[in-house]
Parts: C-alpha cells; structure tokens; sequence
C-alpha cells in the first residue's frame, strides 16, 4: 500500500528566505505526485505535480518540486517566502489510471516571521 | 464557472443523530470524491464515486457511512447514528473523467 510522510510538521522561515519541505513516498509503481496548500478554513489547491518526464516540476505561486526516484522523495522548495505563503501544505500520492486516488501525508504547518 | 460546492459548510450534530453532507461537483464533472480531515491530521480517502456508481470505496467505515451520487442532484455522504469520532472536516473533491482534483472547502462536522 502507498504512503506518504512529511517528516516536519512545523516550519517557521522568515519572509524573504527560501523553504524547502520535505515528502517521502512508498508506493510499488511509478508515482503520481503532488503537492496541495490549504488555508485556514479553505479547501486544497494543487500547487503542482509530476506525473513523467523533467523530474523537476514548476508550479504555481513560484513553488517547484524535485522528483528523486533513489531517495522516494518529492520536495517542494521556494527561493523566497512571501508572508501570504503561511498555510498548512500537504504531499500526496496518486493511484488509478490517473493518479487521481490521492493518499496525503499528515501535512506541514508553515509560518512565516516578518 | 462556479468551483465545488459543499453544504453545509458547518453542522453540529448530537450523538446518535444523522449527518448529511452534500457536493456539487463542478460542472461537467463526472467523478467525485469525498475525504475526510481529523484535526491536525492529513486527509483521508474516503470514497470515488461516478453518476450512480461506487467505484472505490475502500476508505470508507463499514459502519453507519454510506455515499451516494444520483444521476441528477448532489453526492451525499450520509452518516448515521453519529459519534463524538466523527468530528472532522469532511472535504469533496471532483474531476472531469480522472483528471485534476478540484476540492471543495469542506463541511466541518462537530459531534457534541
């Protein structure tokens, strides 16, 4: 069966410096991957997602993510954090024809200090 | 075009009451999905539905939890004889075939 875990379920930068978040994966396939960011009180937005090719994927809001096969990673990084980043993210991994199963790790928390 | 919808978006519930929560998916969406979120925990597959068919519902309890997705009107997921356990955002989300997954904000089920 798939898992999911983000190791850290806190992260606290300051504005202007870059974040790294880290995602570890099991599944017995080649992964479908994706990262989603909530608001407090919102629904999820995909930031982004990897399904083939470029291991290093572009999303939106300046984030991107690196595919590491050998490590069963997919780390979503920003050069640097605006105050609106703070938000709870969320990794996940897809199954299905699509990926479209999603199976979410336990999230981190980040906040960011002026 | 309007996002997935979910009402209500807040219920409370005393023990042993029903539940009912209700998604529309966005239009032109043909599958949905429902998750659910314990506090301070990731999100949960719960059930994959189609027009009047479940296609995965490996995440759902076997008890007291049921889903359903009519061929016209909202999928409801319908819990009976609710628990304090039971408390948890309860999130949609819908794709057209099995594509993207578009989430909803959630119904925020509180079980006194």
């Amino acid at each position: 069966a798939q898992s999911v875990t983000q190791p850290d379920i806190h992260i606290t930068v300051s504005e202007g410096a870059s974040l790294e978040l880290r995602c570890n994966y099991s599944y017995g396939a080649t992964p479908y991957l994706f990262w989603y960011v909530q608001s407090p009180g919102q629904g999820l937005q995909l930031l982004l997602k990897y399904f083939s090719g470029d291991t290093l994927v572009q999303g939106i809001k300046g984030f991107e993510a690196e595919f590491k096969r050998s490590q069963s990673s997919f780390n979503l990084r920003k050069p640097s954090v605006h105050w609106s980043d703070a938000a709870e993210y969320f990794c996940a991994v897809g199954r299905g024809n699509a990926g479209n199963m999603l199976t979410f790790g336990g999230g981190t928390r980040l906040m960011v200090k002026p | 075009n309007a996002g997935v919808m979910q009402n209500p978006r807040h219920l409370v519930r005393r023990r042993g009451q029903e539940a009912r929560l209700r998604c529309s998916p966005m239009k032109g969406h043909s599958h949905v999905y429902w998750y659910r979120q314990l506090p301070e925990e990731g999100l949960k597959f719960m059930v994959y539905l189609q027009k009047e068919n479940i296609i995965d519902e490996s995440g759902m309890p076997k008890e007291r939890f049921s889903a359903e997705f009519p061929k016209e009107g909202p999928s409801i997921l319908r819990i009976q004889q609710v628990v304090r356990g039971d408390s948890a955002a309860y999130f949609c989300a819908s794709s057209e075939n099995t594509g993207e997954l578009f989430f909803g904000e959630g119904s925020r089920l509180t079980v006194l």
